[in-house]
């Protein structure tokens, strides 16, 4: 059974950096054609995709983030860290990750997403 | 970038069919993936590469593809079909996952 769990702090104050870590089992970030997505959904918005990582890792991150995204993975501990920095209010959503599978050079769809965690950025 | 394009809502009677929209340039090249999310919850992948459907998903849940739309099909639909449905691709030019900004279901 393959089951993901974000975790991270709740409530972050404008400026400061936020740390997020999925962690999951069920599955193995060193098989081949293993990847794990971060995903944010504002509230009452839609989703957006942040960033990707591969079992090879190789990593990817939405354009308009991109300067203050890292994605990181620990295979020995079955996670996968986001680094979030300059955090502002418009960054409150809830943050998921998602398994996904790389074939033929192209990603799945996510077939395993965690609960969420709810981050706030407020003063 | 690579824009998918939704309605926000859609509204359908019980035990009619609900087609929900995702438009893209040449999306009909590309594999389309779509999620259920229901209010508080997790999204929940119901079709993946266009048309199949992960286990556990009834085969009321239907997808197509081709040239600049892909459409998600409900036959049947119930009050518990009531929820947003998120389309998403793999744009390989720009290597970014791309979803579409989401539809509302509504059951009449």
């Amino acid at each position: 059974q393959v089951t993901l769990r974000e975790s991270g702090p709740a409530l972050v104050k404008p400026t400061q950096t936020l740390t997020l870590t999925c962690t999951f089992s069920g599955f193995s970030l060193s098989t081949s054609g293993m990847c794990v997505s971060w995903i944010r959904q504002p509230p009452g918005k839609a989703l957006e995709w942040l960033a990707v990582i591969d079992w090879d890792d190789d990593k990817y991150y939405s354009t308009s983030l991109k300067t203050r995204l890292t994605i990181s993975k620990d295979t020995s501990k079955n996670q996968v860290v986001l680094t979030m920095t300059n955090m502002d209010p418009v960054d409150t959503a809830t943050y998921y990750c998602a398994r996904q599978r790389l074939y033929s050079g192209r990603y799945s769809g996510m077939d395993c997403w965690g609960q969420g965690t709810l981050v706030t950025v407020s003063s | 970038s690579y824009v998918l394009t939704q309605p926000p809502s859609v509204s359908v009677a019980p035990g009619q069919t609900a087609r929900i929209t995702c438009g893209g340039s040449n999306i009909g090249r590309k594999s389309v993936h779509w999620y259920q999310q229901k209010p508080g919850q997790a999204p929940v992948l119901v079709v993946y590469d266009d048309s199949d459907r992960p286990s556990g998903i009834p085969e009321r849940f239907s997808g197509s593809n081709s040239g600049n739309t892909a459409t998600l099909t409900i036959s049947r639909v119930e009050a518990g079909d009531e929820a947003g449905y998120y389309c998403q691709v793999w744009d390989s030019s720009s290597d970014h996952v791309v979803f579409g900004g989401g539809t509302k279901l509504t059951v009449l």
